[in-house]
């Protein structure tokens, strides 16, 4: 099966700081979602993106599906923007998501 | 527009008892899922179902059985619990078609004891 792989496993920054979460996925795919898990266990959608660019404040997105990676930018980071970050793909027509292990952020401030 | 909704939130359960996890959405939605996540890990499918009366196997289903009698339910039944079973269950749901969204219910949490 297509395998997804996040990096980097473990993020820890200062409040105000920027960064880049990246997504590798190792085969076509029909779309692309990332989450955020809060510290509570729930898992918020951030983007659904299968191709191009999106932003949503200090989020934005952005896939390129013929090299097969997305990138999510988180700009002036806050604490409460510690938690785990997920990407997540879908091969075929029955939607099933496929996720990587996730991307750990901790804002410290 | 509640969305997706699990019941229970919590629970622990002793090792040999069985139990079911509810899953409801409210919006018309063809295609669910469910799906655990174990400490440190990405979420791993278990059971989905495309409609009512159709469901199939994912990745993890052994220890689990699903059925889908209506458009809206999708519970998970668990037979002779089992410490592996020890995990966060989310169930999900989205518009049938290539290029839709996913939604998640906001977890279970399952101790066996």
């Amino acid at each position: 099966g297509i395998q997804v792989e996040q990096s980097p496993p473990d993020l820890i920054l200062q409040e105000g700081a920027n960064s880049t979460l990246r997504c590798n996925f190792s085969d076509s795919v029909n779309n692309l979602q990332w989450f955020h898990q809060n510290p509570w266990g729930q898992l918020i959608n951030l983007f659904y993106i299968p191709s191009g660019t999106k932003q949503n404040g200090r989020l934005s997105a952005t896939t390129v599906a013929t090299e097969r990676y997305s990138l999510l930018y988180i700009s002036s980071s806050q604490t409460t923007d510690s938690g785990v970050y997920f990407c997540a793909v879908v091969q075929d027509n029955a939607g099933k998501s496929t996720f990587g292990d996730g991307t750990t952020l901790t804002v410290k401030p | 527009n509640a969305g997706v909704t699990q019941t229970p939130k919590f629970r622990i359960l002793k090792i040999g008892q069985s139990m079911t996890l509810q899953c409801t959405q409210d919006m018309n939605h063809n295609y669910m899922y469910w799906y655990r996540q174990d400490p440190g890990m990405g979420l791993k499918l278990i059971y989905y179902s495309v409609g009512a009366g159709i469901t199939d196997k994912g990745e993890v289903p052994n220890g689990y059985n699903v059925s889908r009698s209506t458009t809206e339910d999708f519970p998970l039944r668990l037979e002779l619990a089992a410490p592996s079973q020890t995990s966060v269950y989310f169930c999900a749901s989205r518009r049938q078609g290539l290029n839709t969204e996913a939604f998640f219910g906001q977890g279970t949490r399952l101790t066996v004891v």
